[in-house]
Formats: C-alpha cells, sequence, structure tokens
C-alpha cells in the first residue's frame, strides 16, 4: 500500500536551515506530484509546496518563497523539502503528500504522518 | 490566491443526525473541490474529490456537491467516529487553499 513516511523534523533556532525528507512507497513516485501541507499548532492546513512528478516544475507559497526549495530524487523515491532562514511562524506539523492522478497536478490523495518542526531559541 | 470559506466553524450534532458544511469559493473553480477528514493527532484523509466524487474505501453516508463557487458536504446520518475537522480545498489554481476547517463534535 502507498506510504509517506516524512523524517528530519526537530527544534530549530531561528535563521537555522532544515531538511525534511519523504520517503515513498507502494507506487510509482516518479509519476507523481508532490506537495508539502504544513498546519501550525491548533491551526488549520496551509499548504507549502508541490513539485511536479518530473521535477520540472516548482510552486511555493508566498509565506516560504525565497526561504524554501523541493526536490525530489526519482531513483530513491524520496522528495525533500529543505527550509532555510526559519522563523518562529514556520513551526508546525508538515506532512508529506502525493497527488491523485499520475503525470497530473490533482487532489492530495494520501497524507504522510507528518513531522514536527519547531522554531525557537 | 483564491479564498475559501466555510460555515459553521464548528458544529455540535447527535448520532443519526444529517450535517451539511458549506464551502465558498472566492472565484468559480468549476469541480476542483475536496474535502479531507482529519481526527486529532492524524493527518487529513481525503474523503470526496472532484466536488462529488467518494474517494474509495470511504463510506456512503458522505457526500459532496457543488460546482463554481458554492459546495456542500453531507454526512447523511453521523456516526460517533465521525468526531474530526473537515476541511475543503481547491486545486483549480496555485496556491493551493484550504477552508478555515468545521469543528464536529456530537
Amino acid at each position: 500500500q502507498v506510504q509517506l513516511v516524512e523524517s528530519g523534523g526537530g527544534v530549530v533556532q531561528p535563521g537555522r536551515s532544515l531538511r525534511l525528507s519523504c520517503a515513498a512507497s507502494g507506487f510509482t513516485f516518479s509519476s507523481y506530484g508532490m506537495d508539502w501541507v504544513r498546519q501550525a499548532p491548533g491551526r488549520g492546513l496551509e499548504w507549502v509546496a508541490v513539485i511536479w512528478y518530473d521535477g520540472s516544475k516548482k510552486y511555493f507559497s508566498d509565506s516560504v518563497k525565497g526561504r524554501f526549495s523541493i526536490s525530489r530524487d526519482n531513483s530513491r523515491n524520496t522528495v525533500y523539502l529543505q527550509m532555510n532562514s526559519l522563523r518562529a511562524e514556520d513551526t508546525a506539523v508538515y506532512y508529506c503528500a502525493r497527488e491523485g492522478v499520475p503525470g497530473s497536478r490533482s487532489w492530495i490523495q494520501q497524507w504522510g504522518q507528518g513531522t514536527l518542526v519547531t522554531v525557537s531559541s | 490566491d483564491i479564498q475559501m470559506t466555510q460555515s459553521p466553524s464548528s458544529l455540535s450534532a447527535s448520532v443519526g443526525d444529517r450535517v451539511t458544511i458549506a464551502c465558498q469559493a472566492s472565484q468559480d473553480i468549476s469541480i476542483y473541490l475536496n474535502w479531507y477528514q482529519q481526527k486529532p493527532g492524524k493527518a487529513p484523509k481525503l474523503l470526496i474529490y472532484d466536488a462529488s466524487n467518494l474517494e474509495t474505501g470511504v463510506p456512503s453516508r458522505f457526500s459532496g456537491s457543488g460546482s463554481g463557487t458554492d459546495f456542500t458536504f453531507t454526512i447523511i446520518s453521523l456516526q460517533p467516529e465521525d468526531i474530526a475537522t473537515y476541511y475543503c480545498q481547491q486545486y483549480d489554481n496555485l496556491p493551493l487553499t484550504f477552508g478555515q476547517g468545521t469543528r464536529l463534535e456530537i
């Protein structure tokens, strides 16, 4: 079955960097767009970034543009979120998610369990 | 950005009740609207995609309707395990945007 397993979360000081990883299994990873969605404590869901199935396109929310980057390694079935210049407001559970239709933008169909990032001095 | 407005923000109902949640988009999004269920401490789960399509394995008591700017999510007979927060989300345009959520209590 589809599995998405995030790792790399933790406590980091403001201004520092962190890289999240999401290991995928149970499907043809190279065929699907992948997203990162976050949820601050007690708050709603906020989309962060998407990368096309082949890595050809990447888009970010305004709140992270210029600070975060997204990449994927289709040979390792892994998607990454590089987070630089972290701020307190980036504190959240970060979910890796897979889109629903291969080769095309679509709904978010599968979610990982999430990894907590806490930005604090 | 497309703004998604859900109502109500919280809802109390009884087992067996019919429950309806509304979601309004700030512009026409055709049918590109999804509904997710999130239980405390868990990841969201897709229930409905493209406004009215039931995701595989989701009980038929869940349904969705609408197009354009106005959408509705319905649970026809509320069960205890349906206690959760429900989110609508559009994918017509990037950035993907979510409603603020509807917290459902029994």
